[in-house]
Formats: structure tokens, C-alpha cells, sequence
């Protein structure tokens, strides 16, 4: 079965520092969405990106944050100078064309920033 | 204010025993809803979705209930096994500038015994 994969799985990172997390998303799917899961907390949205380029984004999405989609299969999610609240399970998703579509999450990576 | 919530943060049952988690929400414009299961240290994973023009649709051992009068949302789980312990999320799709978003309420968290 088709699945969202992501790099890390763990990564640890001194405060200030810039962290890349990878995702793969399902490879026939043209929506995909970064979700973040502060330990103990709700599932928040990030950002969503279609068309090589943002589609939506949260007020947590500030400045510091940026995607990519550098070829034709990787979607990136930057933090350009962590911060110790940063620490978080970062979820790539993804998603069919058609909007409402299931949106089918990675198993996360987990960033720890110290 | 959040849009979507739950009503017990924790569900105890015996196995064999039937579930039933509830989900309000508050966003009248929502037109999707999901339920997503997370294991520990997963990512969600697609259980059962509804629209609004349904009031009921039913998988394997699940059923969604909508109830768009009083904005809840229902998931019964028949025969609970201890595999169903997991943290159990409903998301909403709502239509922030025209694009999906699911939103995830706070989740709740069923223990199975055996």
C-alpha cells in the first residue's frame, strides 16, 4: 500500500539552528500539508501546498518556517532558526487532486530542539 | 475559540465491549469529517469519513454517526479489540479561502482491556 514516508525519524538540534524535515509523499498525489503534534497535544495544521506553492498556512507558519518541493517527488518543511517550543512531531501528508479528499499522514518526525 | 472538540478525553472498556467516542464541532460550513486513529508514536491514520449530506455511513467494525442539527459527530466501534487502543481524533474540513484544511479536535484516548 502507497504511503507517506518522512526523514528523520528523531533529530535533535540546538536552539537557532535550521532543521530540514523530508517527506515523500504518495506519488500520485498533487496535495500535500505539513501537520505539527506537540507532545500530549491536538494534530495543528501547518500549511498545504499544491502547484508549487502555498495554499494555505496557519498563523503558526511565521517567517521561520518555508516549504519546498525541490524535485519531483521530495516536499520539504525548513525551520530556519529553531526555537525550544519548536520542539515537536512534525506529520507530512498528502492527498488526491481533488480537494476533500483522505489526507494520509507519514509517521512523523520527531524534532527536539535543546 | 476551537471549532472542534471532544467530550471524554479518555474511554475504558472491556474487550468484546462496543465504543462509542463523540465529537462536537462548531464550524457550520464544514461539509467533511474524518476520523483518524493514532498509535503511539504514529501518525494518524485514516479510519472512516463522512460528508454532510450523509447522516450515517458505516465501515468494517466502525460507523460515523452526524448529527448536523447539534454539530456531533459520533464514532462506534463494535467488538472492541485491544488493538483500538489508540488516541482517536475527529478533523473537520472546513473552507478557509476555498481549500480544504481538516482541523483536529483534541482527541480522545480509548484503553481496551482484555
Amino acid at each position: 500500500e502507497p504511503e507517506v514516508t518522512q526523514t528523520p525519524s528523531h533529530q535533535v538540534t540546538q536552539m537557532g539552528q535550521e532543521v530540514i524535515l523530508r517527506c515523500v509523499p504518495i506519488s500520485n498525489h498533487l496535495y500535500f500539508y505539513w501537520y505539527r503534534q506537540i507532545l500530549g497535544q491536538k494534530v495543528e495544521f501547518l500549511v498545504s501546498f499544491y502547484n508549487n506553492e502555498i495554499s494555505e498556512k496557519s498563523e503558526i507558519f511565521d517567517d521561520q518556517f518555508s516549504v519546498e518541493r525541490p524535485d519531483g517527488s521530495n516536499f520539504t518543511l525548513k525551520i530556519r532558526s529553531t526555537k525550544l517550543e519548536d520542539s515537536a512531531m512534525y506529520f507530512c501528508a498528502s492527498s488526491e487532486s481533488a480537494p476533500g479528499n483522505t489526507i494520509y499522514f507519514g509517521e512523523g518526525s520527531w524534532l527536539t530542539v535543546v | 475559540g476551537e471549532s472542534v472538540g471532544l467530550h471524554l478525553p479518555t474511554l475504558s472498556v472491556q474487550e468484546g465491549d462496543n465504543s462509542i467516542i463523540n465529537c462536537a464541532y462548531s464550524n457550520s460550513a464544514s461539509d467533511y469529517f474524518i476520523w483518524y486513529k493514532q498509535e503511539s508514536g504514529k501518525g494518524p491514520q485514516f479510519i472512516i469519513d463522512i460528508r454532510s449530506n450523509m447522516d450515517k455511513r458505516q465501515g468494517q467494525r466502525v460507523t460515523v454517526l452526524l448529527n448536523k442539527t447539534v454539530k456531533h459527530l459520533s464514532l462506534q466501534i463494535a467488538a472492541t479489540q485491544p488493538g483500538d487502543s489508540a488516541v482517536y481524533f475527529c478533523a473537520e474540513n472546513i473552507h478557509p479561502g476555498g481549500s480544504y484544511i481538516p482541523t483536529f479536535g483534541r482527541g480522545t484516548s480509548l484503553i481496551v482491556h482484555p
